[in-house]
Parts: C-alpha cells; structure tokens; sequence
C-alpha cells in the first residue's frame, strides 16, 4: 500500500536559518506529491506540489524537487521568518490499484517552531 | 466567506450521544472528505464521497456514517460516541484527478468526555 514517512519533530530553528523537512514515499503507481501547510487553529492549505518526476514546486520561499530514484519530496526553505512556524504535511495522491479513485495519503506532519 | 465551511467548530460531548458534524463548501468540488487528525498519527480518512449518490470508507470508518446531502453538504455521524473519538476533525474538498489538491475547512475539535 501506499505510505509517506516524514522525519519526526519537533524543528525548532532560528529566524533567517535553513529549513529541511525529508519526506519519502511508497506508491504502487505513478503518484502526485504535496506539501500542506497548518498554521494553528486552521486547516491545512496547500503549500506547493509536485506530478511528475523531477519536477520542483515552489511557494513562498519553499521548495520541494519530486526524486522518483530516491523516492523522496524534501522541503526545503533558505530562510525561515517566525510567520513560517506551522505544522508541516507530506502527502501523495496515488489511485492505489488503479482507476480515477485518487485519494491523499499524508505523512504524520513535522512541527516547525521558528525563533525571533 | 470560507470557502469551506465545518460547524461546529468545538463541540464536548459525553458518551454515548450521537453527534453530527457538518461540512458546506461553495467551491462547486464533487468529491468531498472527512478526515480525523490526532497527535502524532497525521490524517487518516473516515468517509469519502466522489459524488452526491458515492459514499465510500476509508481506513477507520468503523463507528461513523456519513451522509451526503447535496453536491455542497457532507455530514459526518457519531451514532454513540466514545471518547477514543476526541481528536481534530477536517472536512475537504477536491476535483477529480491525480493533481487535484484538496481545501480543507478549518476543522472541529471534539472532546468525549
């Protein structure tokens, strides 16, 4: 089945510091990958994504390079502002034994606290 | 507005009522979610709902139904809640496809006492 490991926090970094949040996946198919983003008290919104490999999303300053020989979709941000602290999801969209019936698998979520 | 919309957003309870929380969304998605979320166990999906007459389980439906009542409204059921069942509950939204993301109302957060 499918599955998405992100590695555990909680992050906790300066303000201006380099941000890297590893995500790997296990699909049967060929699947779609995204970050979500969850600030407290709200859902969760896209943050960038990802259909095919090699191809790099970006938004807001992050990005995340789609790694089919690696299976991976780290995220990543050069410099993170207090405003970037949230909660972090990966997730891939994959149609499991085929079909039209994607659904999102997501990571168990990386808590990111970044300090003035 | 919100795009989508969970009422209520806090609700506390005691076991054994049954509870109903509701989603509308206005973004004009057929296919509609309804996932809980706890401590460090990320999202997992209860119901899925491709179209008004599509109701599907997802991997931890036990102790739950759904019913979709139109293109915009996704209800979910507790039928006799439990407190096991306290956690963040979100409801989402998508078009078809592979690419499509999802929007996420702002979710439901529900003690069992």
């Amino acid at each position: 089945g499918n599955s998405v490991t992100q590695m555990e926090g909680p992050v906790t970094l300066s303000e201006e510091a380099f941000l890297t949040i590893n995500c790997t996946y296990t699909a049967t198919g060929y699947p779609s990958l995204f970050w979500y983003v969850q600030y407290p008290g709200e859902g969760l919104q896209l943050l960038l994504k990802a259909t095919k490999a090699d191809d790099k999303g970006s938004n807001k300053g992050f990005e995340a390079t789609y790694r089919k020989e690696t299976t991976s979709f780290h995220l990543e941000k050069g410099s993170v502002q207090v405003s970037d602290s949230a909660v972090y999801f990966c997730a891939l969209s994959d149609p499991g034994s085929g079909g039209s019936n994607y659904k999102l698998t997501f990571g168990k979520g990386t808590l990111l606290t970044v300090n003035p | 507005d919100a795009d989508v919309t969970q009422t209520p957003r806090n609700r506390i309870t005691k076991t054994g009522k049954r509870i109903m929380l509701e989603c509308s969304q206005t973004k004009g998605h057929d296919r509609m979610y309804w996932y809980r979320q706890d401590p460090g166990l990320g999202l997992r999906l209860i119901y899925y709902s491709f179209d008004v007459k599509d109701i599907n389980k997802g991997e931890i439906s036990d102790g739950y139904s759904v019913s979709r009542q139109a293109q915009a409204k996704f209800s979910l059921s507790l039928e006799s809640a439990i407190p096991n069942q306290t956690a963040l509950y979100f409801c989402a939204t998508s078009d078809p496809g592979r690419n499509q993301p999802q929007h996420f109302g702002d979710g439901t957060r529900l003690s069992i006492l």
